[in-house]
């Protein structure tokens, strides 16, 4: 099983859907958790950072269920430009030096 | 312009060729990343220096060497590979407060993509 999991989609949604993505991870001992976003041929670039008691950066709302060990991104009005991978990434400081990368949610949004 | 530069941005080589990723971080940072990225995979981290020092090594093989000559500059020198090395090969930085322990915020380079005839 890997350690950090995601739907690779892809998800196809309108402009101005509402679109969920969510990742779970493995290792409880987890410590700190983002979302990034990879457009195509690009590098990945950090969109936010993921807390329990969530975190919104205008249209996009990330929250973290450590019960649970699933984090998610909400990305209200999608824009045609949102239109990329979006990549949860775990850290942890256990068993070495530790960021794990999930394999990505493709998102299109159409016209 | 994310403060992370790598060259070259494309590299076709030979499995017996020589050949060297560059990276350079104009950030300040004290820790450089090489990352391979391959085709619907997650990115795998393959070596980490903090404060130039190597303090992962993720089992890569020899045939990768990392050079981290100072705290802006990374090199991934490359010889004998094989056609599964082809890959988006990433460069990132961060300013890590303790050797070792995860930074919160990673810089990614552009990226060098390789192909192994």
């Amino acid at each position: 099983r890997k350690e950090v999991e995601q739907d690779p989609g892809p998800f196809n949604v309108p402009e101005g859907a509402t679109v969920a993505f969510n990742c779970t991870y493995s290792n409880s001992a987890s410590q700190s958790f983002f979302w990034y976003r990879q457009d195509c041929r690009k590098e990945p670039k950090l969109l936010m950072s993921v807390y329990s008691s969530g975190n919104e950066d205008g249209r996009f709302t990330a929250q973290l269920n450590r019960a649970s060990q699933y984090i998610s991104l909400l990305i209200r009005d999608s824009k045609l430009s949102d239109s990329a991978t979006y990549l949860c990434v775990v850290t942890r400081n256990t068993g070495g030096f530790k960021t794990i990368f999930g394999a990505g949610t493709r998102l299109f949004v159409k016209a | 312009e994310t403060g992370v530069t790598q060259t070259p941005r494309h590299l076709v080589m030979g499995m017996t060729n020589k050949k060297s990723l560059k990276c350079e971080q104009h950030l300040g940072h004290n820790a450089m990343y090489w990352y391979k990225q391959s085709a619907k995979k997650p990115l795998e981290l393959m070596f980490v220096y903090s404060l130039e020092e190597r303090v992962e090594n993720n089992s890569v093989p020899s045939r990768f060497s990392p050079e981290c000559p100072n705290s802006s500059h990374l090199f991934l020198h490359l010889h004998t590979l094989q056609p599964e090395d082809s890959a988006l090969y990433l460069c990132a930085s961060s300013q890590d407060e303790v050797r070792g322990q995860p930074a919160e915020k990673l810089f990614f380079g552009s990226g060098t993509q390789l192909s192994v005839l």
